[in-house]
Formats: C-alpha cells, structure tokens, sequence
C-alpha cells in the first residue's frame, strides 16, 4: 500500500535557524513527488516537483531534494513568513492522477 | 491570475440536511479533484474526473455523497443526508494532465459543520 509519512508533525525555529523537514514514503512506483505549503484557512499551494532521486529544486529560502525513499525540504535562514504547514505528496506510477498526501509538517517560526 | 474558487466558503447546517459544494475549476485544465481535509485524517482524495468524466470515486461514501461536472467550468459534490462526522474542510483542485505528472491548484475550500 502507498503511503506517506512527514516528520516532525511540528516544528518550532527561531528566525535564521535553517532546519529540514522529511518525507518518507512508500510507493510501488514513483511518478512524482510534490511539496506544498498550507496557510491556516487557505487551501494548499504548490511548491515543487521531484521525479527521480538526485534532483534538486529550490524557491527563495526552500530547497527541495528526493532519494528512492524520502525527501527533504531544507529551509534556510527562515522568516517568520515561512510560517505554514508543509505537506507532501507522491504519484504512483500505476495510480494514474491520484497523488497521496502526507499529513505535514507545521512549522513555526518565531521572531 | 487564473484560480480554482469554490462556494460557499463556510456552511454550518443541521443532521439531515443536504449539503451542495461547488468548485469552478481553472480554465483550461482537464482533471478535477475533490480532497476532505481533518485534522485526524489529512487531506483524503473523494473523487475525481478527467474532461469532465468520473475516475475514481472510491474515496467517497457513496450511500451519501455524489461529484458531478455537468459541464467544464462546473464541479458540485452533494452530500445527502449530512451527518456530524462530515464536517471538515472539502477542496477542490484542478490541474492539466498532458501524460506526465503535473501539479494541483487547490481552491479555497468550504468549511463544513453538521450540527
């Protein structure tokens, strides 16, 4: 069965104390990998794509990296705009359009 | 700026009572998802359809719940009769498959409450 597992579930820094976020996951086949991020009372948002081990991706302060059976978001010198709930998410090769999300990771960062 | 929007954007309503959801996918794309969002369960996947036909349902009680497209711009998930336990926050998202995999832009959502 496919699944998804992000840790921490929380996770609280101080401003410019860069940390990384994981996700593990199992699946029979990897088509995709997807990070996004959540604001509270908004709907996910759409960060990167990964689609084979070795890739990276990076946005501003993000950077995303895959191996055959986890990835990392790294977030460097982070502001307390990064602030939000980090979810990701796997596309099975057989599972034709449906992705399955991992419950993410909340990360809070203080002033 | 191209957005997926939804209403309405908070319902509270008693047991019993039918429940209809609406999502206005972005133009142009051809797959629409339905998500359920709990803090138990995360975001779960209810159905979905590409150019406008159903593809997978499974994810959805179905004695109670159906997803329609009755045309391009319009997605509606019904819930029928509403019980407490499907108060959560539905999404809708909508994405363009071109045969590889592609990302998911995800609307506002409706806050849900069955009182």
């Amino acid at each position: 069965e496919d699944q998804v597992t992000q840790s921490p579930e929380a996770l609280r820094l101080q401003e410019g104390e860069s940390s990384s976020l994981n996700c593990s996951y199992t699946v029979s086949g990897l088509r995709g990998l997807f990070w996004y991020r959540q604001d509270p009372g908004k709907g996910p948002e759409f960060l990167f794509t990964l689609y084979s081990a070795g890739e990276e991706k990076e946005k501003e302060r993000l950077k995303a990296t895959l191996t055959k059976k986890e990835s990392f978001l790294h977030i460097t010198a982070p502001k307390p705009e990064d602030s939000a709930t980090y979810l990701c998410a796997v596309q099975a090769l057989d599972r034709d359009d449906k992705i399955i999300f991992g419950k993410g990771t909340r990360l809070h960062i203080l002033p | 700026d191209a957005r997926v929007t939804q209403t309405p954007r908070h319902k509270v309503t008693e047991m019993g009572q039918e429940v209809t959801m609406r999502c206005q996918p972005i133009l142009g794309h051809n797959t629409v998802f339905w998500y359920r969002q709990t803090m138990m369960q995360g975001l779960e996947l209810l159905a979905y359809f590409r150019n406008r036909a159903p593809l997978d349902d499974s994810g959805m009680p179905k004695d109670r719940f159906s997803a329609e497209m009755p045309d391009a711009t319009l997605a509606t998930l019904k819930i029928q009769p509403s019980e407490p336990r499907d108060s959560a926050v539905y999404f809708c998202a909508s994405g363009l498959t071109q045969g590889v995999t592609y990302e998911q832009y995800f609307g506002p959502g409706t806050r849900l409450t069955v009182t």
